[in-house]
């Protein structure tokens, strides 16, 4: 079983949709969530950090469950500038190493 | 300022050849990270510098050699490349601190080994 496991995707959604990703991790222990959005070709960019009470950034919303280990990603509004690469990252271990799901990628279509 | 710095941002180079990759950050982080990323794959975590000291090599071959001259600069050194090792190379800097351990990337070395 991987460590962090996505929703394969891709994921072709109209302008305006809300579109929602999970993400589930294997390790109880992790410590730190997150989400990073990569354009093609492009370095990953820190999306939003991932917590337990959830977090709210415009129409970008995400949530922590620890019973359950996984993490979403809830998008709202879609615009054609979100077409990107999700990647969900955790973090574990004492020398906090950081684990990449495999991406999903996101195409909002016109 | 977030900024991590790479150069160059492209680089073509043959097997027989020696080269570098450099990463530099001004945001006092003391870690610093090595990532290759093959197309439609996540980064792949190459080594870990913590206060400038190898902390993680993830059996990565001899081939690669990574060097921390000082807190902000991070080489990565390569020769005797194979036309597999072609990837976007990536660096990136964190503080090792349990709250604030988020993790900037540079743009990247996309590297094309003949």
């Amino acid at each position: 079983r991987k460590e962090v496991e996505q929703d394969p995707g891709p994921f072709n959604v109209p302008e305006g949709a809300t579109v929602a990703f999970n993400c589930t991790y294997s390790n109880s222990a992790s410590q730190s969530f997150f989400w990073y959005r990569q354009d093609c070709r492009k370095e990953p960019k820190l999306l939003m950090s991932v917590y337990s009470s959830g977090n709210e950034d415009g129409r970008f919303t995400a949530q922590l469950n620890r019973a359950s280990q996984y993490i979403s990603l809830l998008i709202r509004d879609s615009k054609l500038s979100d077409s990107a690469t999700y990647l969900c990252v955790v973090i574990s271990g004492s020398a906090r190493q950081l684990t990449f799901g495999s991406g999903t990628q996101l195409t909002v279509l016109p | 300022d977030t900024e991590v710095t790479q150069t160059p941002k492209h680089l073509v180079m043959g097997m027989t050849n020696k080269k570098s990759l450099k990463c530099e950050q001004h945001m006092g982080h003391r870690a610093m990270y090595w990532y290759k990323q093959k197309a439609k794959k996540p980064p792949e975590l190459m080594f870990v510098y913590s206060y400038e000291k190898l902390s993680i090599n993830e059996s990565v071959p001899s081939r690669f050699s990574p060097e921390c001259p000082n807190s902000s600069l991070l080489n990565l050194h390569l020769h005797a490349l194979q036309p597999e090792d072609s990837a976007l190379y990536l660096c990136a800097s964190s503080q090792p601190n349990r709250d604030t351990d988020t993790q900037y990337f540079g743009p990247g070395t996309r590297l094309t080994v003949l």
